[in-house]
């Protein structure tokens, strides 16, 4: 259980174009979803939390007009990279914690990323 | 701030060489700290979370353990296939939801 699908795996772009990642929770409801951001041999650093039905709350520093999150139902999340820039090439994965687990401190399950090459 | 240290980097053993991985963390209330095991160009996978100082958790060859400053993942007569990069990562009583991340400790087991 708590399977989260994530789409495309990996996408190349070219510069000034925007691209779509979804994120999907596949078998619960997730109220919260999470998008983390990774560079080679870093850590995850987290971007945004994405709450169903209303804005998400972005990190000190991630443009939220470059990074649009849209989280629409309780099973899918979609971040947009504007105008994507070679800067932008990252590896972008997103998590959810599933509704029915309640507690705040239950795991996050991650999907498998995407990897975002902007040429 | 909460901060989140791994070490080592990296680390290569021979199949059946027990070590152990370290994550040393601050952190204004600790509410939660997890393991995971990442596979290249994948997302990380969750293995273990442990609340509180002298928990253990089991999970076939690993075991977590913590204490206030820091966590332990031992690694039992490991195999090929525990080759991976293992997270550590904490939840603050004030970070709602939110976890701080280390760098995590690339592991390479040689058959």
């Amino acid at each position: 259980g708590a399977v989260v699908s994530q789409h495309p795996s990996w996408v190349i772009c070219k510069s000034g174009t925007s691209v779509k990642i979804e994120c999907r929770s596949l078998d619960f409801q997730a109220t919260t979803m999470f998008w983390y951001r990774q560079f080679p041999k870093q850590s995850l650093m987290l971007m945004a939390t994405s709450n169903e039905g209303s804005k998400a709350t972005y990190e000190q520093g991630v443009e939220k007009d470059k990074f649009l999150i849209n989280h629409a139902s309780l099973t899918l999340s979609t971040l947009t990279v504007t105008s994507a820039h070679p800067e932008d090439s990252s590896f972008y994965i997103c998590s959810a914690r599933a509704r029915r687990e309640g507690s705040y401190n239950s795991p996050l399950h991650f999907g498998n990323g995407t990897r975002l090459t902007v040429t | 701030e909460d901060q989140v240290t791994q070490s080592p980097e990296a680390l290569r053993l021979q199949e059946g060489e027990s070590s152990s991985l370290n994550c040393s963390y601050t952190v204004s209330g600790l509410r939660g700290l997890f393991w995971y095991r990442q596979d290249p160009g994948k997302g990380p996978e969750f293995l273990f979370t442990l609340y509180s100082a002298g928990e253990e958790k089991e999970k076939e060859r690993l075991k977590a353990t913590l204490t206030k400053k820091e966590s332990f993942l031992h690694i039992t007569a490991p195999k090929p296939e525990d080759s991976a990069t293992y997270l550590c990562a904490v939840q603050a009583h004030s970070g709602y939801s939110t976890l701080t991340f280390g760098k995590g400790t690339m592991l390479l087991v040689s058959p």
